[in-house]
């Protein structure tokens, strides 16, 4: 398996535009997640899903912020409009089922808004 | 709120040392936890899940150990080699989302010298 696949793996756009992250989790994996990681704060979770279904976005931060998984084997992260305390590294991750099983995480998408 | 903290943030070894880096957390309700490792500028990488009824987990020169009661977790790496060199995350699962939202320590900044 190809592990979890993040696209694009960098990202440099101007404030004020629409960013789209992507993500493919492990075929298989029913329970996905997404994370941002800067120095400051280090990892925290931004939202997951559990067979597609959003289960807990306490840790979006702003309406500015919007995940979607259409299916089992792709999901979105879109910031609209961006500003540039949104730059860190995004990282996808999942894993087979909930809470027992290992967390796979992808190369992550280092996103800089200028 | 759980609270994961790893002490110290950065460790320099001479090769073939054997280490231990610690995890502490203050919510004892936990359903497991999981040890990560980061090259810089990657993802990051399982190395030992353990759940909340065991007690250590092994894998080749890494050894895991859980002490639920005292909040801590520690680490073994058994002769060390520059290979080894990466940020060494910790991450607990709580047990209110049955180990789904994983809650990082700051991270261990490992280096091994020739």
């Amino acid at each position: 398996d190809a592990g979890v696949i993040q696209s694009p793996r960098h990202e440099v756009t101007e404030m004020g535009q629409e960013v789209t992250l992507r993500c493919k989790p492990i075929s298989g994996h029913n329970s996905l997640f997404w994370y941002r990681q800067t120095m400051m704060r280090g990892l925290e979770l931004l939202i997951y899903f559990n067979n597609n279904v959003p289960i807990d976005d306490s840790g979006m931060p702003e309406d500015r912020f919007s995940a979607k998984m259409p299916n089992a084997s792709f999901s979105t992260l879109k910031i609209q409009p961006s500003e540039p305390r949104d730059s860190a590294v995004y990282f996808c991750a999942s894993r087979r089922r909930a809470g027992d099983t290992e967390a796979f995480f992808g190369q992550g998408t280092r996103l800089t808004v200028v | 709120k759980q609270e994961v903290t790893q002490i110290p943030a950065a460790l320099s070894v001479p090769e073939g040392e054997n280490l231990v880096l610690n995890c502490s957390f203050t919510d004892s309700a936990i359903y497991n936890l999981q040890w990560f490792r980061q090259d810089p500028g990657k993802g990051l990488t399982s190395l030992l899940l353990i759940q909340s009824s065991q007690r250590e987990q092994t894998s080749g020169r890494l050894n895991a150990s859980l002490d639920k009661s005292s909040g801590r977790s520690t680490l073994y790496i058994a002769a060390s080699q520059p290979g080894d060199s990466a940020t060494y995350l910790c991450a607990v699962g709580d047990l209110g989302n049955a180990g789904n939202m994983l809650t990082f320590g700051g991270g261990t900044r490992l280096m091994v010298k020739p």
